[in-house]
């Protein structure tokens, strides 16, 4: 099946500092990757769209300076988040779609997530 | 009003009991729907997608309404590996991302 694969699993950093998290669709082309947060004990909350070879849409009130997305290639989106503060700490998730036939029906197939904590 | 909501719970069931969850979505022209299971500290990952003639696979049964714009998911005989937070998770035609719902929190106890 699908594998995405999201790297590194936990991060703990100092406030002010700048942390980047990996996303590789394993066995499949994304031309599309999708990354999620979630506090504790609420859902997932879409922060943006990463599109292969062009900028990502970002969802409501999430700030595109802060969290920069690049996606370069079509297998590797990467999420950086700078200049992160105590309140960023929380749990991030990228996701997938294959690229084939009727997108909107395809299931998203997750990476494990990062546990980032800010100090 | 959510786009998805769910019951929260938490739901306590013994083991062996049938449980249901239902969600409810808010834009009718919603066109896919998920159930995903969400352990604790880990990824969503993917139960069963839902279609609109129901579906079962094993002990779980998902059904879909779309007059009433509901989903609901069945577990029968359960089990304690069963104890998980269940995301319904709805798309939109054309749209790429999906709208996941609160979650549901289950426990089987023995």
């Amino acid at each position: 099946g699908a594998v995405v694969s999201q790297h590194p699993s936990r991060v703990i950093c100092k406030s002010g500092t700048s942390v980047k998290i990996e996303c590789r669709s394993l066995d499949f082309q994304a031309t599309t990757m999708f990354w999620y947060r979630q506090f504790p004990k609420q859902s997932l909350m879409l922060m943006a769209t990463s599109n292969e070879g062009s900028k990502a849409t970002y969802e409501q009130g999430v700030e595109k300076d802060k969290f920069l997305i690049n996606h370069a290639s079509l297998t590797l989106s990467t999420l950086t988040v700078t200049s992160a503060h105590p309140e960023d700490s929380s749990f991030y998730i990228c996701s997938a779609r294959q690229d084939r036939g009727r997108f909107y029906n395809s299931p998203l197939h997750f990476g494990n997530g990062t546990r980032l904590t800010v100090t | 009003r959510k786009e998805v909501e769910q019951d929260p719970g938490p739901f306590n069931v013994p083991e062996g009991a049938t449980v249901a969850f239902n969600c409810t979505y808010s834009n009718s022209a919603s066109q896919s729907f998920f159930w995903y299971r969400q352990d604790c500290r880990k990824e969503p990952k993917l139960l069963m997608s839902v279609y609109s003639s129901g579906n079962e696979d094993g002990r779980f049964t998902a059904q879909l309404n779309r007059a009433s714009q509901y989903i609901s998911l069945l577990i029968r005989d359960s089990k304690l590996s069963d104890s998980a937070t269940y995301l319904c998770v709805v798309n939109n035609q054309g749209a790429q991302k999906l709208v996941f719902g609160q979650g549901t929190r289950l426990t089987i106890n023995p």
